[in-house]
């Protein structure tokens, strides 16, 4: 079946240190989603791309999708302590399936 | 904003017993999901459902079952409950447009534990 692999599990910055965290996917996907989960909450959507190469930003974070649609990115410019929590990517190979999830990659954001 | 209401926080139950999660979302979506989510291992889905009385397996069903016997409410039953089911149980919503591709919104989830 398809497997979403999410690196790294952990990463502890200084704040003001950049982020990044990034998705493989076993196959090509369809479209893939992004979601955060702060620290005993609830996972929360933040993005979905679907086309190949495709780049967005929401305020400091850059989101990317790979041109062979296997693989995403999502880079945190600049960290501040309210980025901490657990991020996940979740990929779909086709429009009728359901999401696979990253096993995430945890956050930690020192003052 | 969706709201998507799990009964319980917290529940604590003994090996064997029936245990019943209750999900209710109000935003007449279609499709509805059950998760676990386990340190180091992320979101597994146990069972979803894209209509009344419709449900289809996900990846770890084994040892669940469901019913969705109203399209707002979407139940998880641990038939005889195991320490192994000890987890935090996640259910989810999501608008259809035709396919399976919207955002899902989350529940607070209810943190189960099995004595």
């Amino acid at each position: 079946g398809q497997q979403v692999m999410q690196i790294p599990q952990y990463q502890h910055v200084q704040e003001g240190e950049d982020f990044t965290t990034y998705c493989n996917s076993s196959t090509t996907l369809s479209n893939i989603q992004w979601y955060k989960q702060r620290p005993g909450g609830h996972p929360v959507f933040l993005i979905q791309l679907v086309k190949s190469g495709e780049v967005k930003k929401q305020k400091r974070l850059t989101f990317q999708f790979g041109e062979a649609k296997k693989n995403s990115s999502l880079h945190i410019t600049a960290t501040q302590t309210t980025d901490v929590g657990t991020y996940f990517c979740a990929g779909r190979n086709s429009g009728y399936s359901t999401l696979t999830f990253g096993k995430g990659t945890m956050l930690l954001v020192s003052p | 904003d969706v709201k998507v209401t799990q009964s319980s926080r917290y529940l604590v139950k003994r090996t064997g017993e029936k245990v019943f999660l209750e999900c209710v979302q109000d935003m007449d979506h279609e499709n509805m999901f059950w998760y676990r989510q386990d340190p180091g291992l992320g979101l597994r889905l146990i069972y979803f459902s894209y209509d009344v009385k419709m449900k289809e397996k996900g990846d770890i069903p084994e040892g669940y079952s469901v019913s969705r016997e109203k399209k707002e409410r979407f139940s998880l039953i641990l038939e005889s409950a195991s320490t192994n089911q000890t987890s935090m149980y996640l259910c989810a919503s999501s608008p259809t447009t035709g396919v399976l591709s919207e955002k899902l919104f989350f529940g607070s989830g209810t943190q189960l534990s099995v004595l």
